[in-house]
């Protein structure tokens, strides 16, 4: 099956710094989508991304689909306490009884230090 | 609050009872979705509906589990015989028509079973 290898698995940072996390792929996706979870909660949309070439931003926060389909990464620039979590990378593939799955990135864990 | 919601947040049992969870989707949405998340994992697919019609089913289902959601409006996801391999965070999202692959997530149910 598909499966997605994120890295790194986690990141220690000083508050102010740039932070880049990215995720790969045996396989192509359709659309890449970025999520931040906290402890105890669901995981919280941050950016969806739909064609390859595709760079998005939503506030400080850049993502880039993969030419090749097979590879999306996510930048936070310049870091706050309040970005601490568990980001994920997701993929989903339509076709081939894929329709609307998402198969998950095992997470990368931010801490930012104050 | 126009999010999706599930109940209950936290649920103790002991291996061997029947448990069932309820999922309340963001209310335009046509797509509804369980996954279950294990410690230091990314969500993992188990199943979707499209208004009332269950679509697709993940090999992680067993025959303990079922999920309906008569009306197409809320779902409900139940164990039966829990063991304690079914301990996890079960997260319920959902999708529209417009941004079909965008899935917005609940807080999640938290299993234990003792």
């Amino acid at each position: 099956g598909q499966q997605l290898n994120q890295s790194p698995q986690s990141m220690f940072i000083q508050e102010g710094e740039d932070v880049s996390m990215n995720c790969t792929s045996s396989s192509i996706f359709n659309t890449w989508l970025w999520y931040k979870q906290e402890p105890g909660e669901g995981p919280v949309l941050l950016i969806a991304l739909y064609k390859a070439g595709e760079l998005t931003s939503n506030g400080r926060l850049t993502a880039q689909f993969g030419i090749t389909r097979k590879d999306s990464f996510l930048n936070i620039s310049a870091s706050i306490p309040s970005d601490v979590g568990i980001y994920f990378c997701a993929g989903e593939a339509r076709g081939g009884g894929s329709n609307y799955k998402l198969t998950f990135g095992k997470g990368t864990l931010l801490t930012v230090n104050p | 609050d126009t999010g999706v919601s599930q109940d209950p947040r936290h649920k103790i049992t002991k291996r061997g009872q029947n448990v069932t969870f309820r999922c309340d989707p963001i209310s335009e949405h046509n797509r509804l979705y369980w996954y279950r998340q294990t410690l230091g994992q990314g969500p993992e697919f188990l199943t979707y509906f499209q208004n009332e019609a269950q679509l697709e089913k993940s090999r992680l289902l067993s025959d303990r589990f079922s999920a309906e959601r008569p009306k197409g409006s809320f779902s409900t996801l139940e164990i039966q015989r829990t063991e304690q391999g079914d301990s996890a965070m079960y997260l319920c999202a959902s999708s529209g028509e417009l941004a079909d692959n965008e899935q917005f997530f609940g807080p999640g149910t938290r299993l234990t079973v003792l």
